[in-house]
Order: structure tokens, then C-alpha cells, then sequence
């Protein structure tokens, strides 16, 4: 059972510095979602996607861009990385309607020095 | 903006006792709640999730649901060291967005 698959598991980035945060489904989920959880925080929403070519911004979307080109991949990028933005990031899917949970990949922990 | 609050902990109970998860919100138009189970350094699973008023069981975890106090809680029977975990809270009102709270650090004292 894969799930949701996010690469890399860690990355360390120097400032200025872009990269890109991978994510895959393989439950046909319509729904994704990108997250960034701080450490004692909840998890602030960044970005989701409602089907392929549909994107739309979360709570915290500066810093960071988008893209869905197929039901199963939904990559993150980060352009011009800043020590404000070293966080877990967690990729999320569901199915169906907005109402079906969020199932969560394994998460990124990413380090910006 | 819509909010959701927990008592941070970290909440302390003893082995085989009911630990009881408390959450409020702000948004009278929310319609979903979640609870998701957070172990250190893992990513977020979902434990239960309830829309109707009133209480859902699954196994040893009773969600209650009250829309009128805009209170969701979450009871562990039993509870067991390794339950110890964050407990997020999770709320969905007319998106496709779920707000979280900060969540509940669970310790279960063996």
C-alpha cells in the first residue's frame, strides 16, 4: 500500500537556493493538499488542488508555487528559500467529496541555513 | 478567520484510564470534524471523524459532537502508553479546507 509518497524525507537548502518537494498518490484521489506544520503548531494549509490543472491557494502561500498536471502527482516549489520557511511539510489526498478524510503522506523536513 | 482551539498539555493520564481530548470552534458553519492521531516525528492519522450531533464510537475512542457549544471532544477508554501521542483536531466548514488546532499532547503514565 503506497499511499502518498513524499520525496525527499529531508533536505537541507542554503538561502536563495530552489527546490522542488515531490508528491504521489495512487488512490485516484481527486483532492490534494500541501501543508506546513512548525514545531508545536498545527498544520497550516499551503496549497491544495481539486483535480488536474486546478489549483488554488491555502492559508500561507507566499514563498511557494504549485502545479498539478495529473490526478496523481502534485509537486511544491520553493523558489528563493528563506530560513522562515524550514518546517515539515506534509502532502496530503482524499477522495470524493470535501468531506472524506485527508490521508497524509510521510512528510518532508526540510532545513533552510 | 476560522479558528481551532485545544489545550496544548501536555495531558497526563494514568494506564488503563479515559483521557478526554477537548476542542472548540469558531466557525458555526462547520460541518466535518476530524481527530488525527500525531506520533513524535510522524505524519498525521486519522483516528475518527464525526458530522452529526451526538456521540460515535470506534473500539476504545467515542467522538461527541456538540454544533450548538461548537465543541467536539474525543474520549480514550483504557488509554494505553501507547496512545501517548498529539491528538489534532480538524474542521471542515462549506471548503475544501480542514483548519487545524495546535493539538493535545496525550501522555499515558504505565
Amino acid at each position: 500500500n503506497a499511499g502518498v509518497t513524499q520525496t525527499p524525507k529531508f533536505r537541507i537548502l542554503k538561502i536563495g537556493q530552489s527546490m522542488t518537494l515531490q508528491c504521489t498518490q495512487d488512490m485516484n484521489h481527486n483532492y490534494m493538499y500541501w501543508y506546513r506544520q512548525d514545531p508545536g503548531m498545527g498544520l497550516k494549509l499551503i496549497y491544495y488542488s481539486v483535480g488536474a490543472g486546478i489549483t488554488d491557494k491555502g492559508e500561507v502561500p507566499n514563498g511557494y508555487n504549485v502545479s498539478r498536471s495529473t490526478t496523481e502527482d502534485f509537486p511544491l516549489r520553493l523558489e528563493l528559500a528563506a530560513p522562515s520557511q524550514t518546517s515539515v511539510y506534509f502532502c496530503a489526498s482524499s477522495a470524493g467529496t470535501a468531506d472524506q478524510p485527508q490521508h497524509f503522506g510521510d512528510g518532508t523536513r526540510l532545513s533552510i541555513l | 478567520q476560522k479558528e481551532v482551539e485545544q489545550n496544548s498539555g501536555p495531558l497526563s493520564v494514568p494506564e488503563g484510564a479515559i483521557a478526554s481530548l477537548n476542542c472548540t470552534y469558531s466557525d458555526r458553519g462547520s460541518q466535518s470534524f476530524f481527530w488525527y492521531r500525531q506520533y513524535s516525528g510522524k505524519s498525521p492519522e486519522l483516528i475518527m471523524f464525526i458530522y452529526s450531533n451526538g456521540d460515535k464510537e470506534d473500539g476504545r475512542f467515542t467522538a461527541q459532537l456538540n454544533k450548538a457549544s461548537q465543541y467536539v471532544s474525543l474520549l480514550i477508554r483504557d488509554s494505553q502508553p501507547s496512545d501517548s501521542a498529539t491528538y489534532l483536531c480538524a474542521v471542515k466548514a462549506g471548503s475544501y479546507q480542514l483548519t487545524f488546532g495546535k493539538g493535545t499532547k496525550l501522555s499515558v503514565i504505565p
